[in-house]
């Protein structure tokens, strides 16, 4: 089965721009999330998307928004970047996104703000 | 609050030495998840381990073990006769339940260095 893929791998975007990640989770997983790693704060959540619904949101400004279609892809949108959002975006996938279901991530997109 | 602690921020050790990550956690719920994850080079978050609240068997897979200690809410990790490949983050992490699905609430990481 293949695993959770992430596109791109690598993005350079300059202040003020806006960008969009794309996730595609593992076959048969409905439930989506995202994290955003970076040194200074660690991993931290984002959302979590489940049957094209956001079910749970982390605190993150209205910038970062996401969505995730009807076969289960999921992709996340950040406006008006700032430095402060490079960091490594991972996505998550797991069964139905319920306590006893296993995340499994993706390669993750890193994301450099000039 | 759910809270992870790792407070080893960096392990350097031999190859086939024996290694022991530490993880100490915070939560209020009564039945809740954790978990290991280790972070190659190459960024992927691979998953290592799970384990319920309600089950503090310890476990042993290959060179990995874990040690679960409800009275201490501890989740630790040992790798045994280390190898370089073992080089990486590891993260230990802790379910957080919020609008009928969870999240998880993870450590700083520990940075694990195996050398030959």
């Amino acid at each position: 089965k293949a695993g959770v893929t992430q596109t791109p791998r690598y993005l350079i975007k300059t202040r003020g721009q806006q960008v969009t990640l794309s996730c595609s989770p593992i076959s048969g997983h409905r439930s989506v999330s995202w994290y955003q790693q970076t040194p200074g704060q660690g991993l931290q959540f984002l959302f979590e998307y489940f049957s094209e619904t956001q079910r749970n949101k982390g605190n993150f400004p209205g910038r970062f928004s996401g969505r995730q279609f009807s076969n289960s892809r999921s992709e996340m949108n950040v406006s008006t970047l700032e430095l402060g959002d490079s960091a490594l975006y991972l996505c998550a996938s797991s069964s139905r996104g319920y306590r006893t279901d296993t995340q499994y991530f993706g390669p993750g997109t890193r994301l450099t703000v000039l | 609050a759910q809270k992870v602690t790792q407070a080893q921020t960096e392990i350097s050790v031999v190859e086939k030495e024996d290694v022991t990550l530490d993880c100490v956690y915070e939560t209020r719920d009564t039945t809740y998840y954790l978990f290991w994850y280790k972070q190659p080079p190459s960024g992927e978050l691979v998953f290592l381990i799970r384990r319920n609240s309600f089950d503090e068997q310890n476990e042993i897979s290959g060179r990995y073990s874990w040690n679960f200690q409800k009275s201490t809410s501890s989740f630790n990790f040992t790798i045994t006769a280390s190898q370089v490949v073992d080089s990486a983050v590891y993260f230990c992490a802790l379910s957080d339940p919020q609008g009928g699905s969870e999240k998880l609430v993870f450590g700083k990481g520990t940075k694990l260095t195996v050398n030959p």
